[in-house]
């Protein structure tokens, strides 16, 4: 199994440029979370998901959105991308819900300048 | 909303000393995990505590529930330059894993 993969690895945008961060995981999980890591700084929930074509919102979701089609993918959408967003975005999943490990993904840096 | 802290927020040592984290929930837990984020990696799971109490060890690394699963502590002894990188504790809510704020851990040889 490759696990939890996340495309790309680095990516620069300008202000006002959108993107797609791609997550995938081969392991047929339920849950299914994107969070992001400030330099520095703890984990915060941006979206999050239950099973293909349910979804919620963490913590910060504002300027963000998700889709979840099928149980392998959890894209992550950014619109208007501003400075506040470059940080390194980490997407994560449970096989069965929180009370078992969650597996997380390499993680995409971002930078928009 | 639950929150899940941890102290201290850093830490220096030299290695060989030992080292311990402090994790607190403001809400009882029905378990916690401890994951380990290297510097410039991904957060991984270390273990899982359930039970109140309970007291697990791998290798070097002990970890302790507390009686009233609100608490929980990570101690590393003898510290090795590996060691180095941000200890998180989580714990569970409905859908979703509450994580700590992170211990960073430096480890001068």
């Amino acid at each position: 199994n490759a696990g939890v993969t996340q495309t790309p690895k680095f990516r620069i945008l300008k202000i006002g440029q959108s993107m797609t961060l791609q997550c995938t995981q081969d392991m047929n999980h339920n849950y299914m979370y994107w969070y992001r890591q400030d330099p520095g700084m703890g984990l915060k929930l941006i979206y999050y998901s239950v099973g293909a074509g349910i979804t919620d919102k963490g913590e910060v979701p504002n300027g963000y959105n998700v889709s979840r089609s099928t149980t392998e993918d959890f894209p992550l959408r950014l619109e208007l991308a501003a400075p506040s967003q470059t940080s390194v975005y980490f997407c994560a999943s449970f096989p069965r819900g929180p009370n078992y490990e969650q597996y997380f993904g390499p993680g995409t840096r971002l930078t928009v300048t | 909303g639950q929150q899940v802290m941890q102290i201290p927020q850093y830490q220096h040592v030299q290695e060989g000393e030992d080292f311990t984290t402090y994790c607190n929930s403001s809400t009882t837990l029905s378990n916690i995990q401890w994951y380990k984020q290297r510097p410039g990696g991904h957060p991984v799971f270390l273990i899982q505590l359930v039970k109140s109490g309970e007291v697990k060890k791998q290798k070097r690394l002990t970890f302790q529930f507390g009686e009233a699963k609100k608490n929980s502590s990570l101690h590393i002894t003898a510290t090795q330059t590996t060691d180095v990188g941000t200890y998180f504790c989580a714990g569970p809510t409905t859908n979703k894993l509450i994580f700590g704020t992170g211990t960073l851990l430096a480890v001068q040889p």
